[in-house]
């Protein structure tokens, strides 16, 4: 059974800053990895999605990585401003009863201090 | 294109009652998957469908149902509605192309059920 684990599950960092988040996973047969962000009370916005073939993926001030072989990701984000503040999901695509299922992690909190 | 849309937003429902969330996916989607959200255990899977056919089936008991219908509209149903059912019901929809693998899951609102 495949168990996600994102670490931290919560953190604040001052306007401006360099940062990464942490997602590992224990069962390298992936489809893929996805991204998200949720902001309180709201539904899920899709960030960036990497196939279990590549390494990485940018979009903008993001950039995720994949280490399929070590059960790692890693989403890192550039000059963090307060509009980034909100709760980022990682989830693995993998196959379930012969269709595809996302299993998520329990998230990482993201605080950014004007 | 519209996005996931799922009604009702809100509910509250008493315990032992009976619920149905429905959703419709993105324009020419084929596959819409449900999930439960709570503070707890966080986003779990519940069931997948394409082609008004269940496809897959999460660790949840027979109180949790579901369909889809020809349009790819779905509706779940939770009978006999416990205290801990309390969550975000949140349903994702995909293209699902012949041929194409797993792709992008796109994400609706959610409806929050409170059970009393």
């Amino acid at each position: 059974k495949q168990e996600v684990t994102q670490i931290p599950a919560a953190l604040s960092v001052p306007e401006g800053e360099n940062l990464v988040l942490n997602c590992s996973f224990t069962d390298s047969a992936i489809y893929n990895l996805q991204w998200f962000r949720q902001d309180p009370g709201k539904g899920l916005t899709s960030l960036l999605l990497i196939q279990s073939s590549q390494r990485e993926q940018t979009s903008g001030r993001l950039n995720a990585s994949l280490d399929k072989s070590s059960g790692r990701s890693t989403l890192y984000i550039a000059a963090s401003q307060p509009g980034d503040s909100a709760t980022y999901l990682c989830a693995v695509g993998g196959s379930g009863a012969g269709s595809y299922q996302l299993t998520f992690g329990k998230g990482t909190k993201l605080s950014v201090i004007p | 294109k519209a996005g996931v849309t799922q009604t009702p937003r809100y509910l509250i429902k008493t315990r032992g009652q009976q619920v149905t969330l429905s959703c419709s996916p993105i324009s020419g989607h084929r596959s819409v998957s449900w999930y439960q959200q709570t503070p707890g255990q966080g986003l779990q899977f519940l069931f997948e469908y394409f082609s008004e056919t269940q496809r897959n089936k999460g660790n949840f008991p027979g109180r949790f149902s579901g369909r889809q219908f020809s349009n790819s509209r779905s509706e779940m149903n939770v009978s006999t509605l416990e205290l801990g059912d309390s969550a975000l019901y949140l349903c994702a929809s995909s293209p699902a192309l012949a041929g194409a693998g797993p792709d992008t899951q796109y994400f609706g609102p959610g409806t929050r059920l409170t059970v009393l």
